[in-house]
């Protein structure tokens, strides 16, 4: 059974550093996997996608890096901001289900 | 803009009540999902559906079923609601008709039911 693991579960940083948030899934096999933005009390917004084949993707200050063959993914967050705090979560796709990884809280200070 | 609209923000219904969540995507997509979302446990899938009036269940579909008589439009229905039902419930869809073409899972902005 596919289980997937997000560490840290909450994350504090002072504006401007670049920080990298961590995805793990026990079964390789895998078609594709996402990450996501919840801001509170809302849904999620898709930040990324990478499929089985692609190692990673970026858009604007964001990079996402898959290893599928040791279950890893990241998610490089470039020069911080206030308005990057939210909860990130990632989550795998396999015979027509995705799993979700629990998330990580992320606060960023001014 | 691609859009997934839920019927309500915030809904409180009875307990024993039926209640119904609409879900409607503007995008063409074939795949539906929806999901629960409770503090802890993170987001669990009830049903999803990959074509017009197919379905099939998630990993909690108890006390739950589902509609899609049109390829826009997902509904959930929870038969004879209970209190163990509050939740954030979350619409979902993605185009492909297979896993391994699977585009982007987009969402809608979820609905708040609190069961009293």
């Amino acid at each position: 059974k596919q289980e997937v693991t997000q560490i840290p579960a909450a994350l504090s940083v002072p504006e401007g550093e670049n920080l990298v948030l961590n995805c793990s899934f026990t079964d390789s096999a895998i078609y594709n996997l996402q990450w996501f933005r919840q801001d509170p009390g809302k849904g999620l917004t898709s930040l990324l996608l990478i499929q089985s084949s692609q190692r990673e993707q970026t858009s604007g200050r964001l990079n996402a890096s898959l290893d599928k063959s040791s279950g890893r993914s990241t998610l490089y967050i470039a020069a911080s901001q206030p308005g990057d705090s939210a909860t990130y979560l990632c989550a795998v796709l396999g015979a027509y289900k995705y799993i979700f990884g629990t998330g990580t809280r992320l606060k960023v200070l001014a | 803009d691609v859009k997934v609209t839920q019927s309500s923000r915030y809904l409180v219904k009875r307990t024993g009540e039926k209640v119904f969540l609409e879900c409607v995507q503007d995008m063409d997509h074939e795949n539906m999902f929806w999901y629960r979302q409770d503090p802890g446990l993170g987001l669990r899938l009830i049903y999803f559906s990959y074509d017009v009036k197919m379905k099939e269940k998630g990993d909690i579909p108890e006390g739950y079923s589902v509609s899609r008589e049109k390829k826009e439009r997902f509904s959930l229905i929870l038969e004879s609601a209970s209190t163990n039902q509050t939740s954030m419930y979350l619409c979902a869809s993605t185009s492909g008709g297979t896993e391994d073409s699977y585009n982007e899972q987009f969402f809608g902005p979820g609905t708040r039911l609190t069961v009293l």
